[in-house]
């Protein structure tokens, strides 16, 4: 079985601090995900990476930045949360090529006070 | 990039009925379209996926269709069940990479 592991499952960060969502997958995926999934909104793509040290943004980019070291991690930072932040995070993964499923990690509530 | 609408956002069905959810996309260069799954408190799970070479596909209680010319597409759960109540979301993408999602239908099926 695919296995997208996120760190941490509920966060509780300050305001003004720099916070780090960790995803990790064992499948040796190329494509990497981070959404943020808010109510009524549906999941938002923030980041998508194809391979190792590439990124691209996607439809919310503000406030965040990624990185991606190694091929099977892939990080969210929040470079200064704000309480706008206060979401839930899902990472996926995916082969990618040519019409591939995405496997979804089990989400990090963050909130920020 | 990809622009994804979801209708309905809620859908409230009796067990036994039908239920059908529709999504439209703006970039006429996708060519992948998923239907995932997210139970409460769960991951959105993969239900079904169409490609865009081709029109309608089949799983059990579950279908979906593509329109390519309009840029819709739909999917299709029959004999709906309890344990069918969830949220279901469509995406679009162009060979998987970016992936766009819609906003969200919560389907309730009422015993």
């Amino acid at each position: 079985d695919v296995k997208v592991t996120q760190s941490s499952r509920y966060l509780v960060k300050r305001t003004g601090e720099k916070v780090f969502l960790e995803c990790v997958q064992d499948m040796d995926h190329e494509n990497m995900f981070w959404y943020r999934q808010d109510p009524g909104l549906g999941l938002r793509l923030i980041y998508f990476s194809y391979d190792v040290k590439m990124k691209e943004k996607g439809d919310i980019p503000e406030g965040y930045s990624v990185s991606r070291e190694k091929k099977e991690r892939f990080s969210l930072i929040l470079e200064s949360a704000s309480t706008n932040q206060t979401s839930m995070y899902l990472c996926a993964s995916s082969t990618g090529g040519a019409n591939t499923e995405a496997f979804f990690g089990q989400g990090t509530r963050l909130t920020v006070v | 990039g990809e622009n994804v609408e979801q209708h309905p956002s809620t859908l409230s069905v009796q067990e036994g009925d039908s239920a059908v959810i529709k999504c439209t996309y703006s970039d006429s260069a996708s060519n992948y379209f998923p239907w995932y799954k997210q139970e409460l408190g769960k991951r959105p799970q993969l239900i079904i996926d169409i490609r865009s070479n081709v029109g309608e596909k089949k799983d059990q209680r579950i279908a979906v269709t593509l329109n390519k010319t309009a840029k819709h597409f739909s999917l299709h759960i029959t004999e709906t069940q309890p344990e069918d109540s969830a949220v279901y979301f469509c995406a679009a993408s162009c060979f998987g990479n970016d992936m766009r999602f819609g906003a969200g239908t919560r389907l309730t099926v009422k015993p």
